[in-house]
């Protein structure tokens, strides 16, 4: 099972900022088959990123994906006040998919 | 608009049964592999199981295996979970979520996923 930790647990920022956001796979992960969501309260998650680096289909482009292997980033360039939420990746390229434990952004 | 609809959580006993089904529209449901994933109160997603396309390949989390059953009716446009054996531990909400394509390691992600559905196991 391939297990993924993201850091920081809480990233404390204000509108405008940029956030980078970890997440480290161990072991790592097949073809860069990993994905970023997004969650607010009380919602389901939203597709953000798959394939580590592309944007899925209505994210703005204040949103990057990079990495590969073992070490994974997901950047937010400036942050507006809607993207205050909690964030997690997910690896699909071996069974079972597995999610990290989730990054809180926070203002 | 493609739109996920679960339905038949609610409270269960320890070792009972329940089966949790899923309605999709608006896209095209006999081209798409289907999953659950479930997220227990405060924690963060677990896949639970998956389908292909074609009902051809399936997958479980080892913390199901044995127990959770799924399968789908694409004629009807429904995904289930039939869950058997309920522990405490299974207590969660429960997301259906399709995924980008048909089958495969680089379609197992999730682009839509529905609102959820409470499962409470206690006695």
């Amino acid at each position: 099972e391939i297990v993924l930790t993201q850091s920081p647990g809480t990233l404390s920022l204000s509108p405008g900022e940029r956030a980078t956001l970890s997440c480290r796979a161990s072991p790592s992960v097949t073809s860069s088959y990993l994905a970023w969501y997004q969650q607010k309260p009380g919602q389901a998650p939203r597709l953000l990123i798959y394939d580590a680096s592309s944007r899925a289909t209505g994210i703005p482009d204040r949103f990057s994906g990079s990495g590969s292997g073992t070490d994974f980033t997901l950047t937010i360039s400036r942050l507006e006040p809607e993207d205050f939420a909690v964030y997690y990746c997910q690896q699909y390229g071996s069974s079972p998919l597995t999610f990290g434990g989730g990054t809180n952004v926070e203002i | 608009e493609v739109q996920l609809v679960e339905s038949g959580g609610g409270l269960v006993q320890p070792g009972r049964s329940l089966r949790l089904s899923c309605v999709a529209s608006g896209f095209t449901f006999h081209d798409y592999g289907m999953h659950w994933v479930r997220q227990a109160p405060g924690k963060g997603p677990e896949w639970v199981s998956g389908i292909s396309w074609d009902s051809g390949s399936t997958g479980y989390a080892d913390s199901v295996k044995g127990r959770f059953t799924i399968s789908r009716d694409s004629a009807k446009k429904f995904l289930y979970l039939q869950m058997h054996s309920l522990r405490s531990e299974d207590t969660a909400l429960y997301y259906c979520a399709k995924a980008p394509g048909g089958v495969g390691p680089s379609s197992n992600y999730f682009d839509y996923w529905g609102q959820g559905i409470l499962v409470t196991v206690s006695s």
